[in-house]
């Protein structure tokens, strides 16, 4: 079975403590991408990485860090440097160059 | 800016009639489009696209109309379900210097079907 996973589904997590996030996929895509969403928003770009041990920061970059060690894995850390952390976190991949992205289930973030 | 935006934030039909979901964007460079659907609780799940040298595409029973002009795309549903009701999302992307890949996304369309 093809596909991406996050994990865990709900999180909870207490005011300045960090967390993270994880994703994998076995699509064998060179591109992943987290994004936030908040209630009722669209999907905001946090960080995204077009090749292994290589990263770049989306237009929400602050208060979050990611590491892409493996193809197939791209953990998102929430530290306490986010004002306001509690939301929907997704994760996608893709084909390098391909406009198509595969989303992953989503983790809902909620501090205490 | 950038911008991709849709029209309504809801949009209620009744079951069996065609839904038309609107959305605008601002940049004249973007070439591709995409449109997805999201459901409460679940990632988004891709619905069609459509490149900027087409002006319709069709899949199953849905329909992508892309207008340069004005800058304006929408998606087409036929004979609406119930288990259409999600939001739905596009996206544009454009292949300007050192983007590859990035999608900006839209806010969302609630869309209610009604039995």
């Amino acid at each position: 079975d093809g596909g991406i996973t996050q994990s865990p589904k709900y999180l909870f997590r207490k005011e300045g403590q960090n967390v993270t996030l994880s994703c994998e996929q076995n699509l064998n895509h060179d591109a992943m991408y987290w994004y936030r969403q908040d209630p009722g928003q669209g999907l905001r770009l946090i960080y995204y990485s077009q090749i292994v041990n290589d990263f770049q920061k989306g237009d929400i970059a602050e208060g979050y860090s990611v590491s892409r060690e493996k193809k197939e894995s791209f953990p998102l850390t929430v530290t306490s440097a986010q004002k306001n952390p509690t939301a929907f976190y997704l994760c996608a991949s893709s084909m390098f160059g391909d406009n198509e992205q595969f989303f992953g289930p989503g983790t809902r973030l909620t501090v205490l | 800016g950038e911008s991709v935006g849709l029209h309504l934030p809801t949009l209620s039909v009744q079951e069996g009639d065609n839904s038309i979901i609107n959305c605008a964007y601002s940049n004249s460079a973007s070439d591709y489009f995409i449109w997805y659907k999201q459901e409460s609780g679940k990632g988004p799940q891709f619905i069609i696209d459509i490149r900027s040298n087409m002006d319709k595409r069709q899949g199953q029973r849905v329909t992508v109309l892309l207008n340069k002009t004005v800058k304006h795309l929408s998606l087409q549903i036929a004979a609406t379900q119930p288990g259409d009701s999600a939001v739905y999302f596009c996206a544009e992307n454009h292949h300007g210097s050192g983007n590859t890949g990035k999608l900006i996304f839209g806010q969302g369309t609630t869309l209610q079907v009604k039995p």
